[in-house]
Parts: structure tokens; C-alpha cells; sequence
């Protein structure tokens, strides 16, 4: 069954500094997307990157980047240059081909950046 | 801002009360798809809708029933509410009918409180 793993409850990054991420996924699909979003204190979530399964480079969006091994299946988060406005919670989530057409996601990480 | 609007934002309402969630895709995008997040079952998928018509279904309850009108806009009813209904309840958007790759805009979401 497709699952999506995030096993840090809670990371704590100093600014400027760069953190990961962590997630790993489960799927016995060939086809499939994967999405970081980001939900501040405010309630909303925040689309910030996509891998799909068949993309051979990492994908990269400004200050995020998404380091994919799919043998190890894992889609880990990379935040470069760490700001205040980065505290939030990250949701990891899964879209396989095919019906139902849904996101699965991870329990999600809190990240808080300290001055 | 994600092009995603949902009223109302905030909505407190009293056990075996009866609400509708209102939410409008961006411009363009054929399909919606309702999630609820809560603190005990994180981010579930609800039901989709794809110009129209019901897509997929994920673990919606009898209580709850959504549709999807001409104009694209969708709304999600929620019947006989008991008080672990609350949650945040989100609404999303995307252009086709559902490829993999295809990525999710969130609205800023509903919170729902039921006392």
C-alpha cells in the first residue's frame, strides 16, 4: 500500500544554514509524483516542489531542492540558506498514476529557524 | 496565493448542525479535490470532482457529501455534525483530470469547530 514516511517530528535550524528534510515512500507503482508543501502557523499549505518518478535530475525550486534516490525511495527536502519565514510544518506527499487520484501524505516535520 | 478561494474561513457550529463549505478552483483548472486535516488523522483525502462530475472518493463519510456546479465552483456539505468533525478542510485545484505529475493548489482552508 502506498505510504509516505517522515520520521522527524520536530527539526531546529540556525538561519543561514542549510537542513533537510527527511521522507521516504512506499509504492509498488512506476508512475508517480512526489510534493513538498509547506503549512506556516497560519493554516495554508504552500505548494514548493515536485519530483516526478521518471525525472533523472533533482528538482530544484530557488532555495529548495529535492534530493531523490529511488532505489532507496526516498524524496528528502533540502532548504538552502535557512530564513525565519521557513518556520512552518512540511507535509511530504505521494500521487500515484491512475485512480483514486489523491495525495497521500506524511505526518509532516515542524521546522523552527532560530536567529 | 494560490488562485484557490474557500469561505467561509472560520465556522463554529453546534453538534447535529448541518454546514457548507464553499470553494473555487483557479481559473481554468477542471478539478477539485477536498482533504481534512486533523489532529489525530493528519491529511485525509475526501472526494474528488472533475468538471462535474464525482472522480474519485477516499474515506468521506455518509454525513458528508459534496458536488461540483457548471461554473466549476464546488461545495462540501457536512450533516449531523459530531464534534470529532472538527478540522481544518481543505480544497484543491488542479488543471486535468488527474495525471501524476500533476500538481495540487491548495486554498487557504476551512477550520471547522464543532461544540
Amino acid at each position: 500500500a502506498q505510504k509516505i514516511t517522515q520520521t522527524q517530528p520536530g527539526m531546529f535550524v540556525q538561519e543561514k544554514e542549510a537542513v533537510t528534510l527527511d521522507c521516504t515512500y512506499d509504492t509498488s507503482d512506476q508512475s508517480y509524483g512526489l510534493f513538498w508543501y509547506k503549512q506556516p502557523s497560519s493554516g495554508e499549505m504552500i505548494f514548493l516542489i515536485y519530483q516526478g518518478s521518471y525525472d533523472e535530475q533533482n528538482a530544484t525550486e530557488g532555495r529548495y531542492s529535492l534530493n531523490f534516490q529511488k532505489a532507496r525511495k526516498s524524496a528528502n527536502l533540502v532548504i538552502s540558506a535557512s530564513q525565519l519565514g521557513d518556520s512552518a510544518m512540511y507535509f511530504c506527499a505521494m500521487r500515484e498514476g491512475g485512480t483514486p487520484d489523491k495525495l497521500i501524505f506524511g505526518t509532516g516535520t515542524r521546522l523552527q529557524v532560530f536567529p | 496565493d494560490s488562485g484557490v478561494t474557500q469561505t467561509p474561513k472560520h465556522l463554529i457550529t453546534a453538534t447535529g448542525q448541518r454546514v457548507t463549505l464553499r470553494c473555487s478552483p483557479r481559473s481554468g483548472d477542471l478539478s477539485v479535490y477536498w482533504y481534512q486535516q486533523s489532529l489525530d488523522q493528519g491529511l485525509q483525502f475526501l472526494i474528488q470532482y472533475y468538471n462535474g462530475e464525482e472522480r474519485a472518493k477516499g474515506n468521506i463519510l455518509e454525513r458528508f457529501s459534496a458536488q461540483q456546479f457548471p461554473d466549476l465552483h464546488s461545495e462540501l456539505n457536512l450533516s449531523s455534525l459530531e464534534l470529532g468533525d472538527s478540522a481544518l478542510y481543505f480544497c484543491a485545484s488542479t488543471g486535468g483530470a488527474g495525471a501524476f505529475g500533476d500538481t495540487q493548489y491548495f486554498g487557504p482552508g476551512t477550520r471547522l469547530t464543532v461544540l
